[in-house]
């Protein structure tokens, strides 16, 4: 199995301040064939599923803001909010699709405003 | 617009069966090209994969559950099913289903691009 380790658990961010999730896998997700990292994050809100917010590591979901950005590569990833707004606060989790016989999320990433 | 909406029973006793219901809108789960998927989240906690089917219903299982699970696909109706048996209160979470990007070119992306707002599912005496 692909385990899937997200810091920190939580972090408290001012308005306007930025945000830095970091997801490290226990085996490379770039996939040499093709130069993609199998590698997604999503954003859940409490009561919500879970929103597709990145893929390929850093390809931005249609209508997600683009103060939020993914990137790395092999075994370690970063979300970066830049300009933390008040609808930013939410759980985070990186999620690997390079195993797809068994797909895997990170622990989640609490993110709250100061 | 893709929409799905789990269904099923709130409440499951211990060592019976659990079964829902994941009835798809907005898109043709016979044309393929996705893989749609069950996913779980226990209270609190994170996500866990539970598995995926194809429409022409191919499975991919979670090793963990796999002894316990079966899904199924109905092309006619637009619904893909879950089945989990002897359920414990272990299995209290609440159920997504999902969509995932299916194949992209000439690899698959399985990331989950529409999801069911989710049901729980309480397993008690």
């Amino acid at each position: 199995d692909i385990v899937m380790t997200q810091s920190p658990d939580s972090l408290a961010v001012s308005l306007g301040e930025r945000a830095i999730i970091n997801c490290k896998s226990s085996q490379s997700l770039l996939y040499s064939s093709n130069n993609k990292n199998y590698l997604a994050w999503y954003q859940q809100k409490p009561g919500q599923p879970p929103n597709l917010l990145i893929y390929w590591a850093s390809t931005r979901q249609s209508g997600v803001p683009d103060r939020i950005s993914g990137s790395g590569s092999g075994t370690n990833f970063t979300l970066t909010i830049t300009s933390l707004q008040a609808e930013d606060a939410a759980i985070y989790y990186c999620q690997q699709y390079y195993t797809a016989s068994l797909l895997t999320f990170g622990g989640g990433t609490k993110v709250e405003i100061k | 617009q893709v929409q799905l909406q789990e269904s099923g029973p709130g409440l499951v006793k211990p060592s019976q069966t659990l079964s829902l219901t994941c009835t798809v809108s907005g898109a043709a789960i016979g044309s393929g090209g996705h893989y749609w998927n069950w996913i779980r989240q226990h209270p609190g906690k994170g996500l866990e994969w539970i598995g995926y089917i194809y429409s022409s219903g191919n499975t991919y299982y979670n090793p963990s559950l796999k002894s316990r699970l079966t899904m199924s696909v109905d092309t006619s109706n637009n619904h893909f099913s879950l089945t989990l048996t002897s359920v414990t209160p272990a299995d209290t979470a609440v159920y997504f289903c999902a969509r995932d990007g299916g194949y992209c070119g000439s690899t698959s992306c399985h990331y989950f691009d529409y999801w069911g707002r989710g049901t729980l599912v309480t397993v008690s005496s």
